[in-house]
């Protein structure tokens, strides 16, 4: 069983340079999920989806766009990189439903910004 | 909006001995979820224990327990008999489960790394 699986898992970017985070997964979870990861201040929520061709904003959506062409997909885009974006960004996915299950999350992506 | 504190950066025990890791929490809500993750060297987020709101029994999962203080809005973890592989980062996560508005989004706090000693 894949899960949740990101691609790229390292990556080094010139301030300036564009790239695109790619996460799959495999278990048909309806929502989807960017989180970044700093030091001493937790997980938080970059953007989200809560099907197929539909995103949202979370709580630092600045700098990023993402997309959900397919349910199974979920890209993370910087169009122009910042050395504030030198982050461990993580995906996850989870059930639609009245009643929360649980989050799987990818092994993250640790991206540094020169 | 939601916030999730734990004031303990860093916390260190001794192999064999118990650990508690603090969380509190802030919320209006009275319908949610609260987790504790592990996030060992490879990163990877494991789910460790969880908790509903509307259960009064603290979870227990093995050597991992919680005490949950719902008035209080405190969420701790406990550790018994800690092993060398429980060193990681762990996070205390929120999710309000109101109906379908939360759309599974988690609030973390900012995490505690443990160290065991041999």
């Amino acid at each position: 069983n894949a899960g949740v699986t990101q691609t790229p898992k390292f990556r080094v970017l010139k301030t300036g340079q564009s790239m695109t985070l790619l996460c799959a997964q495999d278990m048909n979870h309806e929502y989807m999920y960017w989180y970044r990861q700093d030091p001493g201040m937790g997980l938080r929520l970059i953007h989200y989806s809560v099907g197929e061709g539909t995103t949202a904003k979370g709580e630092v959506p600045d700098g990023y766009n993402v997309s959900r062409l397919k349910k199974q997909n979920f890209l993370l885009g910087l169009e122009s990189a910042a050395p504030s974006q030198t982050s461990v960004y993580f995906c996850a996915s989870s059930s639609a439903g009245t009643t929360y299950t649980e989050a799987f999350f990818g092994q993250g992506t640790r991206l540094t910004v020169v | 909006a939601q916030t999730v504190t734990q004031s303990q950066p860093e916390m260190s025990v001794q192999e064999a001995e118990t650990v508690t890791l603090s969380c509190t929490y802030d919320t209006s809500e009275s319908n949610y979820y609260l987790f504790w993750y592990k996030q060992p060297p490879s990163r990877q987020m494991i789910l460790v224990i969880r908790q509903e709101a509307y259960k009064q029994q603290n979870a227990t999962e093995n050597r991992f327990s919680v005490n949950f203080q719902k008035a209080a809005k405190s969420f701790s973890l406990k550790i018994s008999d800690s092993q060398l592989g429980d060193t990681a980062m762990y996070s205390c996560a929120f999710i309000n489960n109101a109906g379908g508005t939360s759309y599974g989004k988690l609030t973390f706090g900012q995490g505690t790394i443990l160290t065991v000693h041999p």
